[in-house]
């Protein structure tokens, strides 16, 4: 069964910093894709970044570009999102998900949650 | 980036009907065309990716159609699960982008 947990999500001021994690299990890690994808409560879906399956290639969304820092471990089976200089804007539930064919998100976890405030 | 465009943001509709849902992208997004449904307190799931593929699991009263930039996500026969949200997104180019989400509710 694939399953991406994710964790980290708590409290914190303007400015301040922040690790996601998001653990794997049940696929071959390896060979896919990861995003992270984020959602304020009651709004829309945000995609943020990607890591591919070597961290050769990194993307990121525009708001979030020299600011966040998506990494991943295989042996670990894991992705982490570093978020520094973290804005109100920032707060959000934050999903970890696995690319699958035609480059949709087939499979992401139940989210962590994300508070920026003072 | 490419704008997805969504319509209409929300519908109300009876259990036992059909719907529509159209998805408009600013710019051809070939076949990379993915559909999502999200109810209240939920992550979002996999409904139809590559325009029409239907996701393992998911009953075949979803289906999708488009191609370039006008897409569709057709519902038969509403039943009480399938109020939610419903999101389109393009994995063509980065950003990936998704639509604003239609609420189809009773």
């Amino acid at each position: 069964e694939v399953q991406l947990v994710e964790s980290g999500g708590v409290v914190v001021q303007p400015g301040g910093s922040l690790r996601l994690s998001c653990a794997a299990s049940g696929f071959n890690f390896n060979d896919y894709i990861i995003h992270w994808v984020r959602q304020v409560p009651g709004k829309g879906l945000e995609w943020v970044s990607l890591i591919n399956w070597d961290s050769s290639t990194t993307f990121y969304a525009d708001s979030v570009k020299g600011r966040f820092t998506i990494s991943r471990d295989n042996g670990k089976t894991s992705v982490y999102l570093q978020m520094n200089s973290l804005k109100t804007e920032d707060s959000a539930l934050y999903y970890c998900v696995k690319e699958g064919s035609y480059s949709a998100f087939d499979f992401g976890g139940q989210g962590t949650m994300v508070t920026v405030s003072s | 980036d490419i704008q997805m465009t969504q319509s209409p943001a929300s519908l109300s509709a009876s259990v036992g009907d059909g719907v529509t849902i159209t998805c408009r992208a600013s710019q051809s997004v070939s076949t990379y065309l993915s559909w999502y449904q999200q109810k209240p307190g939920e992550a979002p799931k996999l409904l139809i990716y590559g325009v029409s593929s239907l996701q393992i699991g998911v009953p075949s009263k979803f289906t999708g159609s488009g191609s370039g930039t006008d897409f569709t996500l057709t519902i038969s026969s509403l039943q009480p699960e399938d109020f939610a949200t419903y999101y389109c997104q393009q994995s063509y180019r980065v950003p990936y982008t998704f639509g604003q989400g239609t609420r189809v509710e009773i």
